[in-house]
């Protein structure tokens, strides 16, 4: 059964900053990882996937990294505003039966002013 | 397109009574999947639609359970005589799931969820 961590749990940072969220995965053989924002009593808006066949991918401040062979995505968060504020997911999706990402627990941000 | 929809968004009920949430997923999106997340935690599995086929279950869905896809369209979440257990929000996300030499394609869309309250 694929598991799920991501470290750290919470975070709470100046604006302006540069972040790095963790996230690593039991079981290396994936086809695809994803990143999520979750807002406080909302659902989740998919911000990357990366195939497993790519390392990184990016969008806008953010860059997603992936090692599959050691089980581990890097989500990096440049010059971060108080927007950012979020809980952020990872998700990948473990091949070998059927697709269903599976989730961690996700880093809960803060970006005060 | 409007994203995935989902419809209520809170529900208060008593426990012992049974409960519906539907969701609209993105047009032609072939998979549904329902998930659901109590709070601190991340979404767990609970089914998935290709099209009209349910094609699995987790072992989370008791038999109080039951989910349709009639038409490979909406799908609804009936949860019957419902328990406090039950309280959590229940997500729902489509997919355009292809499978093309051996990579595959389906990036997940949640909808904005259906807050359960069991009292």
């Amino acid at each position: 059964k694929q598991e799920v961590t991501q470290i750290p749990a919470a975070l709470s940072v100046p604006e302006g900053e540069n972040l790095v969220l963790n996230c690593s995965f039991t079981d290396s053989a994936i086809y695809n990882l994803q990143w999520f924002r979750q807002d406080p009593g909302k659902g989740l808006t998919s911000l990357l996937l990366i195939q497993s066949s790519q390392r990184e991918q990016t969008s806008g401040r953010l860059n997603a990294s992936l090692d599959k062979s050691s089980g581990r995505s890097t989500l990096y968060i440049a010059a971060s505003q108080p927007g950012d504020s979020a809980t952020y997911l990872c998700a990948p999706a473990p091949t070998g039966g059927s697709y269903i990402p599976t989730f961690g627990r996700g880093t809960s941000l803060i970006v005060h002013p | 397109d409007t994203g995935v929809s989902q419809d209520p968004r809170h529900k208060i009920t008593k426990r012992g009574q049974n409960v519906t949430f539907r969701c609209d997923p993105i047009s032609e999106h072939n998979r549904l999947y329902w998930y659901r997340q109590t709070l601190g935690q991340g979404p767990e599995f609970l089914t998935y639609f290709q099209n009209e086929a349910q094609l699995e279950k987790s072992r989370l869905l008791s038999d109080r359970f039951s989910a349709e896809r009639p038409k490979g369209s909406f799908s609804t979440l009936e949860i019957q005589r419902t328990e406090q257990g039950d309280s959590a929000m229940y997500l729902c996300a489509s997919s355009s799931y292809m499978q093309t030499s051996g990579v595959i394609t389906g990036e997940l869309f949640f909808g904005e969820g259906s807050r359960l309250t069991v009292l």
